[in-house]
């Protein structure tokens, strides 16, 4: 199985960059893409697709996030942070099945 | 607008059967994979099981493999899990999702809960 580790917490100001890593166990790269997708989720909803393969934004998402990486190691950032981007962000990789990392909560300092 | 909506959720006492449906509108059901997810309270989430387009192959997570069934109706435009042996490790909220070509989780329903308790 491929594990992806997150870290649980992040703090960070309005107006500041906020990056979160994602490291799986594995590599989840296949014919020169990363099979690497990150989600937010704001409590008492469903997940929402921000970024796929690696680095591509999906619709309708602002351009003050981005996604790099591949291999093993990925990265979400938001810069700047807004005071609407308080939520749990998780990754999540399908080059073997599907699995999620364990998210990590976005707050506000 | 693609719209997931869930049904069936409750409480189910350990050992006891359950059957989760999803109604999908909005796009060509028959022509995309489908899956649950699912969120213990509190917890990260937890792909559960997937069907392709036309039903002709699933497949699933570990812990489920045996106890649930994922199946779909093309004609209702309905996706189905069944779960059977339920365990209070099964309380969760379960989602409906569609999976996109690359394959990721490209829309969510809002979610069921199911409470597994005695």
């Amino acid at each position: 199985d491929i594990v992806l580790t997150q870290s649980p917490a992040l703090a960070v100001s309005l107006g500041q960059r906020a990056t979160i890593s994602c490291k799986t166990n594995q590599n989840v790269d296949y014919y020169g893409n990363s099979y690497m997708h990150w989600y937010q989720q704001k409590p008492g909803q469903q997940p929402k697709l921000l970024i796929y393969l690696a680095s591509n934004l999906a619709s309708g998402i602002p351009a003050r996030f981005s996604g790099r990486g591949s291999g093993t190691d990925f990265t979400l950032t938001i810069d700047p942070v807004e005071a609407d981007d308080t939520a749990t962000y998780y990754c999540q990789q399908s080059r073997n099945l599907w699995t999620f990392g364990g998210g990590t909560k976005l707050e506000l300092k | 607008e693609v719209q997931l909506v869930e049904s069936g959720g409750g409480l189910v006492q350990p050992g006891r059967s359950l059957k989760l449906s999803c109604a999908a509108s909005g796009f060509t059901f028959s022509d995309y994979n489908m899956a649950w997810v699912r969120q213990a309270p509190k917890k990260g989430l937890e792909w559960v099981a997937t069907i392709s387009y036309d039903g002709s192959s699933t497949y699933y997570r570990d812990s489920v493999k045996g106890r649930f069934t994922i199946s779909r109706d093309n004609a209702k435009s309905t996706l189905y899990l069944q779960m059977d042996s339920l365990r209070s490790e099964d309380t969760a909220t379960y989602y409906c999702a569609r999976l996109g070509d690359l394959p990721l989780f490209d829309y969510w329903g809002q979610g069921v809960m199911v409470t597994v308790s005695s």
